[in-house]
C-alpha cells in the first residue's frame, strides 16, 4: 500500500525566512510520481511540481526548490525568502500505476508567514 | 485555454436527499478525478473517469456514483445524503491519468 506522511501539521515563520516542508512516502512500486500542491484559503488546489521516480535531480523554480531523495523516500519542499502570499496549506501526494494513478495525499502542512 | 470549472459553488441539502455536482475538464484533458475534502484534512479519492469509463475507485460506498460525457465533462452523484458527506468536493482533470492533475475551485456541500 502507498502512504504519504507530512509530519509537520503547522509551521509559522516570519517573512523572508527560509522554510522547508517535509514529505516522506511509502511505496513498493519502482515507477511512481510525486507531487506538491498548494491550497490557499480560497480552497483551490494549485499544482506546483511533478517528479517521477527515475528523476532524482533537484529542481528550482524561483523561490521554490524541491529535494528528492529515494534513499530516504523523501521529497522535501523549500521556500526561500518566504512571503506572506506563501501562506497556505501545502500537500504532498503520490501516485502509482497499480492504483490507476489515483493521488494518495499527505495530511498537509499549514504554513503561516507572518509579516 | 479554459481551466477546470465546477458547479455549483455552494450547496445546502437535507439528509436523505440526492445531489449532482458538475465538472468541466480543462481543454484537451480526457481524465477526470473526483475527491472529497473534509475540513482540515487532505483530499480523499472518490473515483476517476478516463475516456468515459470508470478507471479506479476509492473507498466510498455505491451511493457515490459518477459519469463522464463524450466531451469529457463529468458528474458526481450522491444519493441518500448523510451529515458526514458535508465537505468540499474537488474535481481534477489530466491527460493522461499519470500526468499532473489540475483542480477546479470545488463545490462546498453542506448537509443538514
Amino acid at each position: 500500500a502507498q502512504k504519504v506522511t507530512q509530519a509537520q501539521t503547522e509551521i509559522s515563520v516570519v517573512e523572508k525566512e527560509d522554510v522547508t516542508l517535509d514529505c516522506v512516502y511509502e511505496t513498493r512500486d519502482t515507477t511512481y510520481y510525486l507531487f506538491w500542491y498548494k491550497q490557499p484559503p480560497s480552497g483551490e488546489l494549485v499544482f506546483l511540481i511533478r517528479r517521477n521516480s527515475f528523476d532524482e535531480q533537484n529542481e528550482i523554480s524561483g523561490r521554490y526548490s524541491w529535494n528528492f531523495q529515494k534513499s530516504t523516500s523523501s521529497f522535501n519542499f523549500t521556500i526561500t525568502a518566504s512571503q506572506v502570499v506563501d501562506s497556505a496549506v501545502y500537500f504532498c501526494a503520490l501516485t502509482v500505476m497499480d492504483s490507476n494513478y489515483q493521488l494518495i495525499w499527505g495530511a498537509g502542512t499549514k504554513l503561516i508567514i507572518k509579516p | 485555454e479554459t481551466g477546470v470549472t465546477q458547479s455549483p459553488t455552494h450547496l445546502i441539502k437535507t439528509r436523505g436527499q440526492q445531489v449532482t455536482l458538475r465538472c468541466s475538464s480543462q481543454s484537451g484533458h480526457n481524465t477526470v478525478s473526483w475527491y472529497q475534502q473534509a475540513l482540515g484534512q487532505g483530499p480523499q479519492f472518490i473515483f476517476q473517469y478516463y475516456r468515459e469509463e470508470e478507471n479506479g475507485r476509492g473507498n466510498f460506498p455505491p451511493r457515490f456514483s459518477g459519469l463522464q460525457f463524450p466531451n469529457y465533462s463529468s458528474e458526481l452523484n450522491v444519493n441518500a445524503l448523510e451529515l458526514d458527506d458535508s465537505a468540499l468536493y474537488l474535481c481534477a482533470s489530466s491527460e493522461p491519468p499519470a500526468s499532473e492533475q489540475y483542480f477546479g475551485p470545488g463545490t462546498r456541500l453542506t448537509v443538514t
